[in-house]
């Protein structure tokens, strides 16, 4: 079975721009969450969507939105980038939106704000 | 308030030796916890899972964790550290419902040849 893929790996954008990213989960798993890492902050929650919902939301700006699709394939959308935004980006999938079950996490998207 | 407390920042380890990864939770309700593992530039992978039974569960790569509900700990062990261990490593709690999966800040493992 395929793993949760991420695209586009890497990412470099300019200060004032707009990005957008994509997961694709495990097939048959209909939650997505999204998660922003770096150095400083470590692994923070941005959202998480179950059958094209969302269903949990951290505590980041409204720059920062998602949506799911109805194949479950999920894009994350950040408008306005500051350099702040700089970060590896997580998506991970898992078969329901219940916590008790194990997610299973893309390589990532390396984003690289100028 | 539902958190997970990691308190070892990094730790080092000589190759063979045995490691110990404390992890503390705070649950309302029955925890299900895990450990994940990320290796440089990669996501996190799922070493291994406790939701009931025995407070003991083995993962993959030859990693132990040990649930104790009375000290609200979660470690995690192995006997024998191989170089290629070292990486960070990801304490986590979730539960039945909809809240979401709670992450420690991680401990990032160093081997010593």
């Amino acid at each position: 079975k395929a793993g949760v893929t991420q695209t586009p790996r890497y990412l470099i954008k300019t200060r004032g721009q707009q990005v957008t990213l994509s997961c694709s989960p495990i097939s048959g798993h209909r939650s997505v969450s999204w998660y922003q890492q770096t150095p400083g902050q470590g692994l923070q929650f941005l959202f998480e969507y179950f059958s094209e919902t969302q269903r949990n939301k951290g505590n980041f700006p409204g720059r920062f939105s998602g949506r799911q699709f109805s194949n479950s394939r999920s894009e994350m959308n950040v408008s306005t980038l500051e350099l702040g935004d700089s970060a590896l980006y997580l998506c991970a999938s898992r078969r329901s939106s219940d916590g008790s079950y194990e997610q299973y996490f893309g390589p990532g998207t390396r984003l690289t704000v100028t | 308030a539902q958190s997970v407390t990691q308190p070892d920042i990094h730790i080092t380890v000589s190759e063979g030796a045995s490691l110990e990864l404390r992890c503390n939770y705070s649950y309302g309700a029955t925890p299900y916890l895990f450990w994940y593992v990320q290796s440089p530039g990669q996501g996190l992978q799922l070493l291994l899972k406790y939701f009931s039974g025995d407070t003991l569960v083995q993962g993959i790569k030859g990693f132990e964790a040990e649930f104790k509900r009375s000290q609200s700990s979660f470690n995690l062990r192995k006997p024998s550290v191989h170089w290629s261990d070292a990486a960070e490593y990801f304490c986590a709690v979730g539960g039945t419902g909809g809240f979401k999966t709670i992450f420690g800040a991680g401990t990032r493992l160093f081997v010593k040849a």
